[in-house]
């Protein structure tokens, strides 16, 4: 069965730092991009970041660009999100999602469960 | 920055066809998908390429994309289907979603 597990996540305060971890398991991770989607609660949903299946392009939403990092290690069919210097407005659940394609500009056609990241102070 | 804009409710009746409407600008030359929320779940795809249903999604799901309009399509809607649903596209290396739609079937 083809799925993607989030892990990390919890309270942080402003200004802090958190990583987040999806364990992909089903698919030759390397042959797929994978993203980051965000939803704020009650509200609707964000893109954050994608990386293609060799991790050699990432791409970034302007709201996060120069503060997350997306990163992947094939070996461990696992991709990270480096979040830096967090907001009030970076609390979301955050998703992972499978892309169904290598390029990145596909659908997402397998997401997680979820984290929520909370910035609070 | 490309927008997508989705009404924010559609109602629809037991059986009857509920159409959702995405619109932005020149959409169909970019593909459409559209996803599937129900309450505490996690998204689910349920057309991509604007017309094409992944596999174990019921027929009943359609899609459509023409000039600046994409349109999920649900005939003979259930109860189950019942969830917010939301259009997305590609622009230039940026997914973009639309703001969603809450499917009401009373």
């Amino acid at each position: 069965e083809v799925q993607v597990l989030e892990s990390g996540g919890g309270l942080v305060q402003p200004g802090g730092s958190l990583r987040l971890s999806c364990a992909a398991s089903g698919f030759t991770f390397s042959s797929y991009a994978m993203s980051w989607v965000r939803q704020t609660p009650g509200k609707g949903l964000e893109w954050v970041s994608a990386m293609s299946g060799s991790g050699a392009s990432t791409y970034y939403a302007d709201s996060v660009k120069g503060r997350f990092t997306i990163s992947r290690d094939n070996s461990k069919n696992t991709l990270y999100l480096q979040m830096n210097s967090l907001r009030a407005e970076d609390t979301a659940v955050y998703y992972c999602a499978k892309g169904s394609g290598n390029s990145g500009s596909d659908a997402f056609d397998v997401w997680g469960q979820g984290r929520l990241v909370t910035v609070s102070s | 920055s490309y927008e997508l804009t989705q009404p924010p409710s559609v109602s629809v009746s037991p059986g009857q066809t509920a159409s959702i409407t995405c619109s932005g600008n020149k959409l169909d030359d970019k593909y459409a998908y559209w996803y599937q929320q129900r309450p505490g779940q996690s998204p689910v795809l349920v057309i991509y390429q604007d017309r094409k249903r992944p596999s174990g999604i019921p027929e009943r799901f359609s899609g459509s994309n023409s000039g600046n309009t994409a349109t999920l399509t649900i005939s003979g809607t259930q109860a189950m289907d019942e969830a917010d649903y939301y259009c997305q596209a590609w622009d230039t290396d940026t997914a973009v979603f639309g703001g969603g739609t809450k499917l009401t079937v009373l």
